[in-house]
């Protein structure tokens, strides 16, 4: 197993455009989430899916952000309309739905809006 | 107030220096405890899951335990490759996803 990947790993925009990232979790894993980083925080919890159901989203995710997991394996994530607030590391992560839940992350995703 | 709050917010320590990384939380009834190591510009990489109190795990120089109240992530004998930043997460048993609120980290430098 190759682990969670993550494309494109860097991705610069201009004001405006809309992006799209994908992600892959590790084959087994049911679970996929979305989380945002920005420089001396934590990941922040954006959304996640179990198999192709989207079952949470943060109540902080704004209207221009949209995830999906068609048939439960890969992820997009599309921001709509970007504005510089977005730029930011956007991380994926998988992880069992049994047992002890912990999270495997990618190498994220690095967005800068110009 | 933060469910999650890790500290110092940076440590730098010489090689062979020992010392310990603090994560103090305020949920009830903790589901989990995870310690990640985060490079820069990279994602966070797995390194322990604590359940309860007492409990402690070992990974080459690092070592967890946990309280009721926090963590402590000992690292014994540090390396300049054990710089990275130390990422701590929580369970919160009133999210029924069991999806980790995380704490901002703590930025170690080990100087040769």
């Amino acid at each position: 197993d190759t682990g969670v990947s993550q494309d494109p790993r860097h991705k610069i925009t201009k004001r405006g455009q809309n992006v799209t990232f994908r992600c892959d979790p590790i084959s087994e894993h049911n679970r996929l989430y979305w989380y945002r980083q920005t420089l001396g925080q934590g990941p922040e919890f954006l959304t996640y899916f179990q198999n192709e159901a989207q079952l949470e989203k943060s109540r902080l995710l704004s209207d221009r952000f949209s995830a999906e997991r068609p048939k439960g394996s890969f992820s997009t994530l599309e921001i709509q309309r970007t504005e510089q607030g977005d730029s930011a590391m956007y991380l994926c992560a998988s992880s069992s739905s049994v047992g002890t839940y912990e999270q495997y992350f990618g190498p994220g995703t690095r967005l800068t809006v110009t | 107030e933060d469910q999650v709050t890790q500290s110092p917010e940076a440590l730098r320590l010489q090689e062979g220096e020992s010392s310990s990384l603090n994560c103090s939380y305020t949920v009830s009834g903790l589901r989990g405890l995870f310690w990640y190591r985060q490079d820069p510009g990279k994602g966070p990489e797995f390194l322990f899951t604590l359940y309860s109190a007492g409990e402690e795990k070992e990974k080459e120089r690092l070592k967890a335990t946990l309280t009721k109240k926090e963590s402590f992530l000992h690292i014994t004998a540090p390396k300049p490759e054990d710089s990275a930043t130390y990422l701590c997460a929580v369970q919160d048993p009133s999210r029924g996803s069991y999806i980790p609120t995380f704490g901002r980290g703590t930025s170690l430098i080990v100087h040769p």
